[in-house]
């Protein structure tokens, strides 16, 4: 089976742009969750879709959007961008939501901004 | 508000030794869940272990071991008979069982295992 997919790999953008990053679960699976990933901070959760309705959020500005399509593909958006939006964004999909499901993670995009 | 600390940023160990990765958390919660990932460097994180908190005994997986201290909220890793492929980022992580469950990540230990 195949695992989690993230596009592109790699990106950089200019401050005040907007990017849009996209994750394939592993099908099957109906939950996807966002996280930004830097140093020093570790983990930061962003959103959680199931069934095309976000389930949770953190505490992220509104210039962080996402969507999940009817096929569980999912994307988050980010408008304006600023320099400190630099890091590492990882997708994560899951069985299901609501529940302690073991959660899969992509390989990341990397995003510059500069 | 649910909080998890590892306090050690980086660590290192000789192959085929044995590492204690800590992790502490703060949560009034009474029903969660605590895990391990692992991320190796450019690939992907993957689970090492979990454990759940009504459970008593220690999760177990191979060489990965945990020591749940529920009462001191502590959830430590132990990685026995270290090998070069261990080497990694290793990330606590909780997650609680309220209406919504989310995951909270700790900041990461960076273990290299030398040869």
């Amino acid at each position: 089976k195949a695992g989690v997919t993230q596009t592109p790999r790699y990106l950089i953008k200019t401050r005040g742009q907007q990017v849009t990053l996209s994750c394939s679960p592993i099908s099957g699976h109906r939950s996807v969750s966002w996280y930004q990933q830097t140093p020093g901070q570790g983990l930061q959760f962003l959103f959680e879709y199931f069934s095309e309705t976000q389930r949770n959020k953190g505490n992220f500005p509104g210039r962080f959007s996402g969507r999940q399509f009817s096929n569980s593909r999912s994307e988050m958006n980010v408008s304006t961008l600023e320099l400190g939006d630099s890091a590492l964004y990882l997708c994560a999909s899951s069985l299901e939501s609501g529940g302690p499901y073991e959660q899969y993670f992509g390989p990341g995009t990397r995003l510059t901004v500069t | 508000a649910q909080t998890v600390t590892q306090s050690q940023p980086e660590m290192s160990v000789q192959e085929a030794e044995t590492v204690t990765l800590s992790c502490t958390y703060d949560t009034s919660e009474n029903n969660y869940y605590l895990f391990w990932y692992k991320q190796p460097p450019s690939r992907q994180m993957i689970l090492v272990i979990r454990q759940e908190a009504y459970k008593q005994q220690n999760a177990t997986e191979n060489r990965f071991s945990v020591n749940f201290q529920k009462a001191a909220k502590s959830f430590s890793l132990k990685i026995s008979d270290s090998q070069l492929g261990d080497t990694a980022m290793y990330f606590c992580a909780f997650l609680f069982s309220s209406r919504t469950y989310k995951y909270i990540f700790g900041t990461g230990t960076r273990l290299k295992v030398l040869a």
